[in-house]
């Protein structure tokens, strides 16, 4: 069974602040996905990462893939309220079509920004 | 537009019951998953498909069935409820990995 682990499972910030949320596993990914979810709502894809190394940028938050394709990290610059939620992360392994769907999740970082 | 919607939102069934989840989306997106979402186990994944008539077991399919007659819905369907299948349940689509989820539907089993 394939594990990734996330950490912190909580963060409490103030307004303003940077985080760093961390996804590491033994396995490698052929790639891998951030999503965050609200309560009462399902999950939102934020971004899909899939070269080893590979960096993405989406407004204030950076989403780095580590070079052997085991780990990754969600950074927040200047944490705003509206950025509170559960981020989970999910890789998925082999190639192509028959990947699809099959994804393992961390257990996600519950954050709350405070203002 | 385009959206993925889930009914009930909410539902109460006794254990033995046949229960069916609905899951419908107007994106067009070939790919459709149900993922039951509980704490310490995050999400699993119970059955797919790739398009109509396409079928797939999950991680987690025991107790589980899912038929998909055209592009726009996958029921779920629990052939006999039982309390551990108490949960929170997502349908999603793609065109290729997870890229819409629908709010989910609490179901619980007595």
């Amino acid at each position: 069974t394939q594990l990734l682990e996330q950490s912190p499972q909580f963060l409490s910030i103030q307004e303003g602040e940077n985080l760093t949320v961390y996804c590491n596993s033994s396995s490698v990914f052929s790639s891998l996905q951030w999503y965050r979810q609200e309560p009462g709502e399902g999950p939102v894809l934020l971004v899909t990462v899939v070269t080893g190394g590979e960096v993405k940028k989406l407004k204030r938050l950076t989403f780095q893939f580590g070079d052997a394709r085991k780990d990754s990290s969600l950074h927040i610059t200047a944490a705003q309220p509206g950025d509170t939620g559960l981020y989970l992360c999910a890789g998925a392994q082999g190639a192509g079509g028959t990947s699809y769907g099959k994804l393992t999740f961390g257990q996600g970082t519950i954050l709350t920004v405070h203002p | 537009d385009a959206e993925i919607t889930q009914s009930p939102r909410h539902k109460i069934t006794e254990t033995g019951r046949q229960v069916t989840l609905a899951c419908h989306q107007t994106w067009n997106h070939n790919n459709m998953f149900w993922y039951r979402q509980d704490l310490g186990h995050g999400l699993r994944l119970i059955h797919y498909s790739y398009g109509v008539q396409d079928t797939n077991k999950g991680e987690v399919s025991d107790g589980y069935s899912v038929s998909r007659s055209n592009t726009e819905d996958l029921p779920l369907t629990l052939e006999s409820a039982a309390s551990s299948q108490t949960s929170v349940y997502f349908c999603a689509n793609g065109s290729n990995q997870p890229q819409h989820f629908g709010d989910g539907t609490r179901l619980s089993i007595l």
